[in-house]
C-alpha cells in the first residue's frame, strides 16, 4: 500500500531556532499533500495545501511566513517552523493524495511532536 | 466556511450492539464526504467515502443533504472496531482541501 514517512517523529528545540519536517510518500506520487496541526483531544488542522511546483495554499489565520511550505517534488514537502515559540508546541501530520489512486484518498504519515523550550 | 462537527468524543457500545458515529457537516456547496479511522498506535486511514457507497467492515455511512448529515452506522459493533473516527469533508472537486471533525472514540466493550 501506499506509505507516507514523516521525519523526524519527535524533535526538540530552543525557542527562536527553526525546524524542518519533511514527508515523503515513499512508494507513489503525490499531486497534493496537507499539512495538519493537531492539539491535544482536538481535531487536526488544516494548515496549508501545497502542489508539486507551486505556492502552497493557506489556510486562513495560518501565517505563510511562519510555516513556511515546500513541495519540491511530487514524493517530498517539507514544513519549517521558522523562530519557533512555545506556542508552536504540537503534533504536525501530513498526508498526500496519490496522482494515480482512488479519488479522496489521503495517506497519512506518522506525524511529528515538536516541543519548542 | 466549512466545519465538521462530531458531537461525541467518546461512544461506548458492546460488542454485538449497533452503533452510530455522529457527523454533521456545513458547507455551501457540494461537499464529499468521508470517514477515516485511526487505531490504536496506527495512523489514519480511509475507512469509507460516501461517493462509492461502499460497506467497509460492516460500516455504512448516508450522506443526507437534508440535514446535513453523514453518520457512519454498523448493526453489530465487533471489539476489533475499538478506534478513533474522523468524518471528513472536501469542499473542492479537485480534493484541493479536506476539513476533518474533532473525532470519535469508538470503545466496544466485550
Amino acid at each position: 500500500g501506499a506509505v507516507v514517512s514523516q521525519h523526524p517523529s519527535r524533535v526538540i528545540c530552543k525557542s527562536g531556532t527553526s525546524v524542518k519536517i519533511e514527508c515523503r510518500s515513499l512508494d507513489f506520487q503525490a499531486t497534493t499533500m496537507f499539512w495538519y496541526r493537531q492539539f491535544p483531544k482536538q481535531s487536526l488542522m488544516l494548515m496549508a495545501t501545497s502542489n508539486e511546483g507551486s505556492k502552497a495554499t493557506y489556510e486562513q489565520g495560518v501565517e505563510k511566513d511562519k510555516f513556511l511550505i515546500n513541495h519540491a517534488s511530487l514524493t517530498l514537502s517539507t514544513l519549517t517552523v521558522t523562530s519557533a515559540h512555545p506556542e508552536d508546541s504540537s503534533f504536525y501530520i501530513c498526508s498526500a493524495q496519490h496522482k494515480t489512486g482512488i479519488t479522496g484518498e489521503l495517506f497519512f504519515g506518522e506525524g511529528s511532536r515538536l516541543t519548542v523550550l | 466556511a466549512q466545519r465538521v462537527t462530531q458531537p461525541e468524543k467518546l461512544l461506548s457500545v458492546f460488542k454485538g450492539a449497533p452503533v452510530e458515529l455522529k457527523c454533521n457537516y456545513s458547507y455551501s456547496g457540494s461537499p464529499e464526504l468521508f470517514w477515516y479511522v485511526q487505531y490504536s498506535r496506527q495512523r489514519l486511514q480511509l475507512l469509507l467515502r460516501h461517493i462509492s457507497r461502499e460497506s467497509i467492515k460492516g460500516f455504512t455511512a448516508d450522506l443526507n443533504k437534508g440535514e446535513t448529515s453523514f453518520h457512519l452506522k454498523k448493526p453489530f459493533a465487533q471489539e476489533e472496531d475499538s478506534a478513533m473516527y474522523y468524518c471528513a469533508l472536501s469542499g473542492d472537486s479537485n480534493f484541493n482541501k479536506f476539513y476533518f471533525g474533532s473525532g470519535t472514540k469508538l470503545n466496544v466493550k466485550p
